[in-house]
């Protein structure tokens, strides 16, 4: 079925240090990938994305790679704060329109 | 701004009750999700809508039902609350093709506790 794998499940890092999260989806021809931020008691935002005719897509201190041969798809944060603590989602979206999420991850940088 | 509105942050119900989980979007929006979120297991997908009265499974639509009688009006419907249901519920909205450039605006979801 269709599913996506998110890792790692939580992840610390000091501030300043950089911040990698992978997720791997199972249908090949899912298209658009989003990546979604949700702090504690609010709704997932979305804060990157990227569609499968681009390799990367950065946007200041976040980034998104896409690797359609091995289906893989990573999130990077550079020169983490304390304000990017928070759980992230990566998803994918399959050819019939359903958005399909990773179980999340949980950042917590350390000032 | 988008607003995804849904009508109860925190419900608690009896087991066999059913329940009635509303969600109101105001940026006419074609498709609307009901979600739950668990520890864990992240967002997974209950039911989906792309039109009024059209609805489609996710992959965990078991235990629940969808109705979508106007377009800005999404509910979600346990026909008879178990404590299994017990989870946050996320409704959100999106404007026809996700892959155009169009997020999902999400509510700020309904923790239901089934005792």
């Amino acid at each position: 079925g269709e599913n996506v794998e998110q890792h790692p499940s939580t992840l610390s890092v000091q501030e300043g240090d950089s911040a990698v999260i992978k997720c791997t989806y199972s249908d090949s021809a899912s298209n658009y990938f989003p990546w979604y931020k949700q702090e504690l008691g609010k709704r997932p935002q979305l804060i990157i994305d990227i569609r499968s005719n681009v390799g990367e897509k950065k946007d200041q201190r976040i980034a998104v790679t896409l690797n359609k041969t091995a289906k893989h798809f990573s999130l990077h944060i550079t020169e983490t704060q304390p304000e990017d603590s928070a759980v992230y989602f990566c998803a994918a979206l399959t050819p019939r329109g359903k958005l399909i999420f990773g179980q999340g991850t949980e950042l917590s940088v350390k000032p | 701004d988008v607003k995804v509105t849904q009508s109860s942050r925190y419900l608690v119900k009896r087991t066999g009750e059913k329940v009635f989980l509303e969600c109101v979007q105001d940026m006419d929006h074609e498709n609307m999700f009901w979600y739950r979120q668990d520890p864990g297991l992240g967002l997974r997908l209950i039911y989906f809508s792309y039109d009024v009265k059209m609805k489609e499974k996710g992959d965990i639509p078991e235990g629940y039902s969808v109705s979508r009688e106007k377009k800005e009006r999404f509910s979600l419907i346990l026909e008879s609350a178990s404590t299994n249901q017990t989870s946050m519920y996320l409704c959100a909205s999106s404007f026809v093709s996700l892959y155009l450039n169009s997020p999902l605006h999400f509510g700020n979801g309904t923790r239901l506790t089934v005792t």
